[in-house]
């Protein structure tokens, strides 16, 4: 079963605009974390954010937000004022209790912002 | 601060022939791994170790051989290069904190290897 689904194969938005990327999770386990990963098209993972599964309020990095609802398993990514080097591929991953020296990835979502 | 260092970052290799992939890590990280990034697929787990001497297979291991003779090092070796292994290979290091805490998780910068 996919342990991240991402639905959003492509997205677009305008410069400035916010956009929120959808992330659903699967696992029996109380304990985890959710990561995010932007993925220029340089090709190096560059992590944005991070949200364990106790944690009390959602993450912020800066212009990054994570939408966390526990409850609906998700964990959807806000990026706020969007700027044209955001144009990326972005992933969802998990970090699972007890098989913590592996990330689960979702399949991305490709986000090309537009002047 | 070198982080995680992987060779070569691009590499074009004939069907049959084999190869490794270097991985080096300076944190003293207890995990690394290797995984593979195909188009729509995201990033799935080839092998993994969780210290010296000790290593194990992920979701995709066919073709694939890995060994970890220190904490620093872990390569990937190719065995007989399938074109059906064409894709962008990245190494990661992580500490053994647990879900918990936090982001420490580093990758490399990928390997892209095309088999012809």
């Amino acid at each position: 079963a996919q342990k991240i689904t991402q639905t959003q194969p492509g997205m677009f938005v305008q410069e400035k605009e916010a956009v929120t990327l959808d992330c659903t999770y699967d696992t029996s386990d109380p304990s985890y974390g959710l990561f995010w990963y932007k993925q220029p098209s340089s090709g190096e993972m560059i992590f944005l954010i991070y949200q364990g599964s106790y944690d009390q309020q959602n993450a912020t990095e800066g212009r990054y937000s994570l939408n966390f609802q526990k409850a609906r398993k998700s964990a959807n990514l806000v990026i706020s004022a969007s700027q044209l080097g955001d144009s990326a591929m972005y992933f969802c991953a998990m970090r699972e209790v007890p098989n913590d020296y592996k990330l689960s990835f979702g399949a991305g979502t490709t986000v090309t912002v537009r002047a | 601060n070198a982080g995680v260092t992987q060779t070569p970052k691009f590499q074009v290799l004939k069907t049959g022939q084999s190869m490794t992939l270097q991985c080096a890590q300076d944190m003293n990280h207890e995990y690394m791994s290797w995984y593979r990034q195909d188009p729509g697929m995201g990033l799935r787990l080839i092998h993994y170790s969780v210290g010296a001497g000790i290593t194990d297979q992920g979701e995709v291991p066919n073709g694939y051989n890995v060994s970890r003779s220190t904490t620093e090092d872990f390569p990937l070796r190719l065995l007989s290069a399938a074109p059906s292994q064409t894709s962008v290979y990245f190494c990661a290091s992580s500490s053994t904190g647990g879900p918990h805490s936090g982001n420490t998780i580093y990758f490399g910068e990928g390997s892209w290897l095309t088999v012809v």
